[in-house]
């Protein structure tokens, strides 16, 4: 079965410092990974998505991520964040692109100013 | 990206009574939608999986007769939350995916917070 884990529960960072989300996921196939964010009563917004291919994946809002196979993990890095990065962050998995994604507890980045 | 709609946004009804939260794609057609329940702090959690004309897929341990999903039209689906109670509370999220691959990308809608007092 396919599971995610999203280390941090919260992460506090300073305006215009570099943050990393980590996300490890177990499965047995190949899988497809999804970080989304979420802000406040809101529904959940696509940041960026590794199907296949480069295992360097940008996004919007100046995010990026990694795909590790051998580390099973695709964390997500922000080089500078901003005040309005402050928001809840899924990583999620998939065996079948966008069919049944399972997301991780999530993890709440506060951006300080 | 393409839009997905949720209404209500908010809803709060008494213990007992039904609830319909509905959910649309204003700019594509929606072959598949799915259903999300979050609780607070906590993550999302796939309900079922409905598409256009055909009976919805519901997720192990979610109730079909307490949760009714309709996807009757390319563009609407809903969810009927029956004989509602406290601890249906919850936040609930539909996204839809238009036709093609399964790699086809998914709106997630704004979400309906329902409170049961």
């Amino acid at each position: 079965a396919q599971s995610v884990t999203q280390l941090d529960s919260q992460v506090p960072v300073f305006e215009e410092a570099p943050v990393e989300l980590r996300c490890n996921y177990s499965s047995s196939v190949s899988v497809y990974l999804f970080w989304y964010v979420q802000y406040p009563n809101q529904g959940l917004q696509l940041l960026l998505k590794y199907l296949s291919g480069s295992t360097l994946v940008k996004g919007i809002n100046g995010f990026e991520a990694e795909f590790n196979k051998s580390q099973t993990s695709f964390h997500l890095r922000k080089p500078s964040v901003h005040i309005s990065d402050t928001a809840e962050y899924f990583c999620a998995v998939s065996e079948g692109g966008y069919n049944k994604l399972i997301f991780g507890a999530g993890t709440r980045l506060a951006v300080h100013p | 990206g393409a839009v997905v709609s949720q209404h209500p946004s908010r809803v709060i009804c008494k213990s007992g009574t039904s609830v319909k939260i509905e959910c649309r794609s204003l700019d594509f057609q929606a072959t598949t939608m799915f259903w999300y329940r979050q609780f607070p702090k906590q993550s999302l959690m796939l309900m079922a999986t409905s598409n256009e004309g055909s009976k919805a897929t519901y997720e192990q341990g979610v109730e079909k007769d307490k949760f009714l999903i309709n996807h009757a039209s390319l563009t609407l689906s809903t969810l009927t939350v029956t004989s509602a109670h406290p601890e249906d509370s919850s936040f609930y999220i539909c996204s839809a995916r238009g036709q093609g691959l399964v790699n086809t990308e998914a709106f997630f809608g704004q979400g309906t917070r329902l409170t049961v007092v």
